[in-house]
């Protein structure tokens, strides 16, 4: 199957700061990539599409200019969470698609202190 | 609009007995439905598929899932529980709108495996 992969893996920052997630596909290219959160025990809720060469389209209550999405390339997409405050702290997990099938990375665990 | 729901939060089964994880679904058109499974801090993999071939799907580690239009199914099935085979699993229908691809997960069902 493809490989999608993330980095870090978990991070902890300072609230106010800005903290940026990579995820990477490594053996195929992925015009389209998604971003989920996961709160504890609960299931993955779609944040946005990211969109290679053009601009996200974001869930409805989630703040673009908040969490900032940049699809350069075929095979990267980062997601920045700008000034970010403890409700921000979560797991963050994204996907992509090849041959009808998602894959997702292994997430990125955020602490906002 | 498609919807997904396992009926049941959490599963406790001996090691070496079956395993069933319900799922039931609703989509308008001829879904795509995926199970993955989640171990603790980890991403979710893929365990199988089903995309209009085969109704009895095979995936790995054991597992299987059967699609049953007629009661919009796909049960999650394996004939003898290991002990890592504790973990969450994630039902999810694949739907396509407006030429995007669309994901709705199930709440998830956690696994436990008791020795």
């Amino acid at each position: 199957g493809a490989v999608v992969s993330q980095h870090p893996s978990r991070v902890i920052c300072k609230s106010g700061t800005s903290v940026k997630i990579e995820c990477r596909s490594l053996d195929f290219q992925a015009t389209t990539m998604f971003w989920y959160r996961q709160f504890p025990k609960q299931s993955l809720m779609l944040m946005a599409t990211s969109n290679e060469g053009s601009k996200a389209t974001y869930e409805q209550g989630v703040e673009k200019d908040k969490f900032l999405i940049n699809h350069a390339s075929l095979t990267l997409s980062t997601l920045t969470v700008t000034s970010a405050h403890p409700e921000d702290s979560s797991f963050y997990i994204c996907s992509s698609g090849l041959s009808e099938t998602q894959y997702f990375g292994p997430g990125t665990r955020l602490l906002v202190l | 609009a498609q919807s997904v729901t396992q009926l049941d939060s959490h599963v406790s089964v001996s090691e070496g007995t079956p395993v069933l994880l319900r799922c039931n679904y609703s989509s308008s058109y001829s879904p795509s439905l995926f199970w993955y499974v989640q171990h603790p801090n980890k991403g979710l993999q893929l365990l199988l598929k089903y995309t209009s071939a085969a109704t009895l799907v095979k995936g790995i580690n054991g597992f299987e899932a059967e699609f049953k239009k007629s009661e919009t199914s796909f049960h999650l099935t394996k004939p003898s529980a290991h002990m890592s085979d504790a973990a969450e699993y994630f039902c999810v229908v694949s739907d396509w709108d407006f030429g995007n691809e669309k994901l709705t997960f199930g709440t998830g069902t956690r696994l436990t495996i008791i020795p």
